[in-house]
């Protein structure tokens, strides 16, 4: 069984910090993606990578997919109060058997910043 | 607003009584899914419709039935649940959902208490 641990599962930090956030596995993802959720709401994609290394910047967001594929970083600069939520890492493989484009979601770091 | 909508956002239910839950999305997509999202546990898939066809059941217990007439609109209907059951109830659309790395976009869930 595939799995994907996130850490830490709870974040709380002032404005202004930052922070990274972690997903790694044993197994190896074809793509990964980076969702948050917000409370009452669905979760929102943030970012897509594919190749291993690769690192895709959304404003203060850096992303990075490890060499192997095996593992992921999603780093936050200068956090504000509306960066707060559930932040949901999910792999998609064609190793499991399953379609290769389902998703196996980690449990999420939830993240709380504080003005 | 992602272009999925569910309705209701909340529901109570006993465990004899039989309910539905629907899904429409106004994207143009072709595959669509449920997901149950229970406190500490990572978001479960149990169903995937791609062209309106079911291509994945995870080991879901058949007291729950998933429906999908067309390509813009899922049900899951409900019947004797159990307490346990109680949780997030999402739905999600992709364009193609054999494509690997495919966005997957999210309604807002329904909140469901088996009381």
């Amino acid at each position: 069984t595939q799995l994907l641990e996130q850490s830490p599962q709870f974040l709380s930090i002032q404005e202004g910090e930052n922070l990274t956030v972690y997903c790694n596995s044993s197994s190896v993802f074809s793509s990964l993606q980076w969702y948050r959720q917000e409370p009452g709401e669905g979760p929102v994609l943030l970012v897509t990578v594919v190749t291993g290394g690769e690192v895709k910047k959304l404003k203060r967001l850096t992303f990075q997919f490890g060499d192997a594929r095996k593992d992921s970083s999603l780093h936050i600069t200068a956090a504000q109060p509306g960066d707060t939520g559930l932040y949901l890492c999910a792999g998609s493989s064609h190793y499991y058997g399953g379609s290769q484009g389902n998703l196996i979601f980690g449990k999420g770091t939830k993240l709380s910043v504080k003005p | 607003e992602t272009g999925v909508t569910q309705t209701p956002r909340h529901l109570v239910m006993g465990m004899t009584n039989k309910k539905s839950l629907k899904c429409e999305q106004h994207l143009g997509h072709n595959a669509m899914y449920w997901y149950k999202q229970s406190a500490k546990k990572p978001l479960e898939l149990m169903f995937v419709y791609n062209f309106k066809e079911q291509t994945e059941n995870n080991s879901v217990p058949s007291r729950f039935s998933p429906e999908c007439p067309n390509s813009s609109h899922l049900f899951l209907h409900l019947h004797t649940l159990q307490p346990e059951d109680s949780a997030l109830y999402l739905c999600a659309s992709s364009q193609d959902g054999a494509d690997l790395g495919n966005e997957q976009f999210f309604g807002p869930g329904t909140r469901l208490t088996v009381l």
